[in-house]
């Protein structure tokens, strides 16, 4: 399958502090998701992008489509103690668009942990 | 309330022995499928369905069996299971077509086999 590599893997700040992680792949993507796993939950959606250079905001939260359909990021600002958690990278592939099904590649994750 | 419920949460089992997750939605979602977590290896995914009767395979399909004689149901089975099976796994749902792509996750189930 697809690969996206998402980094840093893991990330230690203070709360307070604005977070920066992205997700690339050698592939074009038609859409990026940007996934939060609590510990012990299932992964749930926080942004969903759809179009190249798109950008959007969900609270604190701004995730960006890349130009090139090969890259997002996502930044949270002023961090608090429950953005703690797995932050993952989804998209769908371009080459799986006509297959009318849904299948997501997945990034590794980020791991946030946030110091009160 | 809309969701993914699987169980069981959590199953410790021998090796060889059959063993089956059950996976159910209540959203009339067409499109279901399971993944499994393993640290640093984000979600892979197993098999998926695209509509009753209707199952392929994923990217590490290897061990599993799933069916979808039902729509809202999606039970994964490991026939013989062993112990790199041993993951957390989880379900998810969505509406079938391209720009649906909410994928709707249950709770999981972590998996030990000894």
């Amino acid at each position: 399958g697809q690969q996206l590599n998402q980094s840093p893997q893991s990330m230690f700040i203070q709360e307070g502090e604005d977070v920066s992680m992205n997700c690339t792949s050698s592939s074009i993507f038609n859409t990026w998701l940007w996934y939060k796993q609590d510990p012990g939950e299932g992964p749930v959606l926080l942004i969903a992008l759809y179009k190249a250079g798109e950008l959007t905001s969900n609270g604190r939260l701004t995730a960006q489509f890349g130009i090139t359909r090969k890259d997002s990021f996502l930044n949270i600002s002023a961090s608090i103690p429950s953005d703690v958690g797995i932050y993952f990278c989804a998209g769908h592939p371009q080459e799986e668009i006509n297959n009318a099904g849904n299948m997501l590649t997945f990034g590794g994750g980020t791991r946030l942990m946030v110091k009160p | 309330e809309a969701q993914v419920t699987q169980n069981p949460r959590y199953l410790i089992t021998v090796t060889g022995k059959k063993l089956t997750v059950t996976c159910s939605q209540n959203m009339n979602h067409e499109y279901m499928s399971w993944y499994r977590q393993d640290p640093g290896l984000g979600l892979r995914q197993i098999y998926y369905s695209m509509n009753v009767e209707v199952t392929d395979k994923g990217d590490v399909p290897e061990g599993y069996k799933v069916s979808r004689k039902e729509k809202r149901n999606f039970p994964l089975i490991l026939e013989s299971p062993s112990p790199n099976q041993t993951s957390l796994y989880f379900c998810a749902s969505s509406f079938a077509g391209a720009m649906n792509t909410e994928a709707f996750f249950g709770q999981g189930t972590r998996l030990t086999v000894v």
